[in-house]
């Protein structure tokens, strides 16, 4: 069973600072997931990753898989980037289900 | 931008009712996907859906969940008999090919048993 943990649980910030979430599992994966829960719940998909690294906006996403773990990069970071941030994996043996992490509550204070 | 969408948004029913939980996935996608975070918890996976059929459920998809497509558009979780601790937000979820490209949600139903 594949173990994912997120690290840190809690993160403030000041606006515009660098913010690195990070994210490790137990066992081999074939991708790798970032999701952003809102503060109503919804969820959005924010990368899918199986190697390397991956840039949309201000948001930066890389994995190792040799070390089994991933980050997610916020640049410049903004109050409206304050959201429940998390971390999905889907194992190399069972490729129709996610195991998620605990998520990491980032608040960007203005 | 087509978006999933469920039905209801939220639910209060008694311990040991039947409810049904309805999704509309994203039109041309064929996976289809339920998850359950319970308050304060990581979000779980239930069930993937595929082709007509279960592909794959966890360990907390038991006798007492089924679910199913009943036409081209919806497709639905029907807990039996629920209990207490079945208290959380469901969400559905598609994908056009698979658990390696992205996840689309839908905005939940959260469920309340009493």
């Amino acid at each position: 069973k594949n173990e994912v943990e997120q690290s840190p649980q809690n993160l403030t910030a000041q606006e515009g600072e660098f913010i690195t979430i990070n994210c490790s599992y137990s066992v081999g994966i074939s991708a790798l997931h970032w999701l952003q829960q809102h503060p109503g719940g919804g969820i959005v998909s924010l990368f899918m990753l199986s190697s390397g690294k991956k840039k949309h906006g201000r948001l930066i996403a890389t994995i190792n898989i040799q070390e089994k773990h991933s980050s997610l990069h916020i640049t410049a970071s903004h109050p409206r980037d304050s959201a429940v941030y998390i971390c999905a994996a889907v194992s190399s043996g069972s490729a129709r289900q996610l195991t998620f992490g605990s998520g990491t509550q980032l608040t960007v204070l203005p | 931008e087509p978006e999933v969408t469920q039905t209801p948004s939220h639910q209060v029913t008694q311990m040991g009712q039947e409810v049904i939980l309805r999704c509309v996935p994203i039109s041309n996608h064929l996976y289809f996907y339920w998850y359950r975070q319970i308050l304060g918890q990581k979000v779980e996976f239930l069930v993937s859906f595929y082709n007509n059929e279960i592909s794959e459920k966890s360990e907390i998809f038991d006798d007492q969940f089924s679910v199913e497509r009943p036409d081209g558009s919806n497709f639905t979780l029907k807990i039996r008999s629920t209990k207490l601790e079945d208290s959380a937000m469901y969400f559905c979820a598609s994908t056009l090919a698979g658990t390696q490209e992205t996840q689309y949600f839908g905005p939940g139903t959260r469920l309340l048993v009493l």
